[in-house]
């Protein structure tokens, strides 16, 4: 059975800091690992890394894919209170299906 | 374009109850998923449809079922509803089958009394 682990469950920081989220996957026929940011409502979508693309940027967060360890880490430098949020990790396999992890919680506060 | 839409947002049903929730994507999407979501499981894949048929599913009993319409619409039933079924049910569409990025709804909250 597949299986997505994220850590830790939860974290709080302040603003300024700078957080790294794991995420450990074990999925057959493994395609992409997705990063989704869940605040009070659905889940919207951050990054996609595949094994043409283990590495992503935008803004103040990145995302790397280690496909030797099958794992990756969310990076927010410079945190600010609106990154509160659930930060989802998701592994999908070649026939699209999605295993998520449960998620880490961050709080940052002011 | 409109982005995902579920209905009804909030619903309260007692144990035994059935239950239909509806999903339309995004418009242009062929493929709807669904997910249940929890405190303690997390977000669960309940199964995804493309093209009025089902493609993928996942490991729930068959009082969850699902359906999607010529018009990519899809809605999703679960029968003999129990307490543990309360949860967050989300829905997400994205162009095409086997497609990795999903567009979310807002989802529908279902409350089990």
């Amino acid at each position: 059975e597949d299986k997505v682990v994220q850590s830790p469950l939860s974290l709080v920081v302040h603003e300024g800091d700078t957080v790294t989220l794991n995420c450990s996957y074990e999925v057959t026929n493994f395609r992409s690992l997705l990063w989704y940011k869940q605040e009070k409502k659905a889940p919207t979508f951050l990054f996609m890394l595949t094994s043409s693309g283990i590495e992503k940027k935008s803004g103040r967060l990145s995302s790397i894919l280690d496909k030797k360890e099958l794992s990756s880490i969310l990076n927010i430098t410079a945190t600010q209170t609106g990154d509160s949020a659930i930060y989802l990790c998701a592994g999908n396999t070649n026939a699209g299906k999605s295993t998520f992890g449960d998620g880490t919680t961050l709080t940052v506060k002011p | 374009k409109a982005g995902v839409t579920q209905t009804p947002r909030y619903l309260i049903k007692t144990r035994g109850q059935q239950v239909t929730l509806s999903c339309s994507p995004i418009s242009g999407h062929r493929s709807v998923s669904w997910y249940q979501q929890t405190p303690g499981q997390g977000l669960q894949f309940l199964f995804e449809y493309f093209s009025e048929t089902q493609r993928n599913k996942g490991n729930f009993p068959g009082r969850f079922s699902g359906r999607q319409f010529s018009n990519s619409r899809s809605e999703m039933n679960v029968s003999t509803l129990e307490l543990g079924d309360s949860a967050l049910y989300l829905c997400a569409s994205s162009p095409r089958t086997g497609t990795d990025t999903q567009y979310f709804g807002p989802g529908t909250r279902l409350t089990v009394l």
